[in-house]
């Protein structure tokens, strides 16, 4: 079985702070694992994804993630948020490239 | 170029009643999903295309909902005696081939109502 949990439905964070979204990851096998991001009104964008290359993952718009397989984690980070970064986060698992599973989300605000 | 586009955006229906939701795919892609997105929840698969055939279908909560997609490009995702349950943002996505390596590219969703 597979699955992702979010922690912290909600993070707010002060313009050019340090973001930090965190998602563990369940699966009984080696995971392929993504981050999606979904602006108001709009559809879901791939952020990065892990695809058992190297474990630090960069990204589209400055965010980057690491795979951490001892503590089965692989949380998004981007050193200084800006203001457009306002939007809903979701991590995802697959191990089959057919299901994917989703976290909850996480709902970011940036303080300006 | 365009991207992947559903119809309707919003759709409300009354309990008991059918629906179907559309899915244009981006071009070329052979790979399509459904998922549904209820209310504070991530995305939930429900059905996977390739081509023309549902490749995993193992999603979808009950026979009431049923998808296809006849000539391997549109889908049309079909929702018998909706129940108030059904309420939810239901999401299509495409990809080039299909596999977790495979970006997906999501519509913005239909947002069903079941009153």
């Amino acid at each position: 079985a597979q699955s992702v949990t979010q922690l912290g439905s909600h993070v707010s964070v002060s313009e050019g702070a340090l973001v930090l979204l965190r998602c563990n990851y369940s699966s009984s096998v080696p995971p392929y694992l993504f981050w999606y991001v979904q602006y108001p009104n709009q559809g879901l964008q791939l952020l990065l994804k892990y695809t058992s290359a190297a474990t630090l993952v960069k990204g589209i718009n400055g965010f980057e993630a690491e795979f951490k397989k001892s503590e089965t984690s692989f949380h998004l980070t981007k050193p200084s948020a800006h203001m457009s970064d306002a939007a809903e986060y979701f991590c995802a698992v697959s191990n089959t490239g057919n299901q994917f599973y989703f976290g909850t989300g996480t709902s970011l605000t940036v303080i300006p | 170029g365009a991207g992947v586009s559903q119809t309707p955006s919003n759709k409300v229906t009354e309990k008991g009643k059918y629906v179907e939701l559309r899915c244009d795919p981006i071009s070329g892609h052979t790979a399509l999903y459904w998922y549904r997105q209820s209310l504070g929840q991530g995305p939930e698969f429900l059905i996977y295309f390739q081509g023309t055939g549902a490749a995993d279908d193992s999603g979808l909560p009950n026979d009431r909902f049923f998808a296809v997609r006849p000539e391997g490009s549109v889908s049309t995702l079909k929702i018998q005696r909706t129940e108030r349950g059904d309420s939810a943002v239901y999401l299509c996505a495409s990809s080039l081939q299909g596999g977790f390596t495979d970006t997906q590219y999501f519509g913005p969703g239909t947002r069903l109502t079941v009153l």
